[in-house]
């Protein structure tokens, strides 16, 4: 069973200003995957980055990046230079790697709502 | 990205009454797609695993016979909320595997009056 955390159910930040969402995991899978979605207030899910378990270098895209530990089980999301539209609820999911059909669902945490202040 | 598509985006009906969500990928195949369904400010719950050609998974709780699954083809996959009640009333949504990443459609508002 895999078990995703997520300790910040609300954050308040500064425009401009980076910002650190917490996620930690618990799985008994060798290889795994890591995702970041956020999901604006119109209920899409958007896809933010994935860091593969076996991936040595921490992911970037753009402003984000994860700071993954995998020997603390946390894969932290990390927003530099935030910006208004950051505001939204931002997820924290894994799913097991290995390509068999039926084991690929998406564990999902709680959630964190992010709201930028101008 | 690879894009997929939920229709319709909101629907309001009456209770007793049966909705159909259709999901579908636009630029690929997808032999596997995941329903999900999100209370108000809560997380994503996973309901089901939608396999072409196969029957669903359904997770544990959700009621099979009151959620109907259909995958007919390698691009679409659809949901029927059969009878549907005010506590049917979610955020249903739904994605599609494509190598190791699921693409989320844009959701579907059901509210049973």
């Amino acid at each position: 069973a895999q078990k995703i955390t997520q300790t910040q159910p609300g954050m308040f930040v500064q425009e401009k200003e980076a910002v650190t969402l917490d996620c930690t995991y618990d799985t008994s899978d060798q290889s795994y995957g890591l995702f970041w979605y956020k999901q604006p207030s119109s209920g899409e899910m958007i896809f933010l980055i994935y860091q593969g378990s076996y991936d040595e270098q921490n992911a970037t895209e753009g402003r984000y990046s994860l700071n993954f530990q995998k020997a603390r089980k946390s894969a932290n999301l990390v927003i530099s230079a935030s910006q208004l539209g950051d505001s939204a609820m931002y997820f924290c999911a894994m799913r097991p790697l290995g390509g068999l059909r039926g084991n690929e669902k998406l564990t999902f945490g709680t959630g964190t709502r992010l709201t930028i202040i101008p | 990205g690879a894009v997929v598509s939920q229709h319709p985006s909101w629907v309001i009906c009456k209770s007793g009454t049966s909705v159909k969500i259709e999901c579908r990928s636009l630029d690929f195949q997808a032999t596997t797609m995941f329903w999900y369904r999100q209370f108000p400010k809560q997380s994503l719950m996973l309901m089901a695993t939608s396999n072409e050609g196969s029957k669903a998974t359904y997770e544990q709780g959700v009621e099979k016979d009151k959620f109907l699954i259909n995958h007919a083809s390698l691009t679409l996959s659809t949901l029927t909320v059969t009878s549907a009640h005010p506590e049917d009333s979610s955020f249903y949504i739904c994605s599609a595997s494509l190598h190791n990443e699921q693409f989320f459609g844009p959701g579907t508002r059901l509210t049973v009056l």
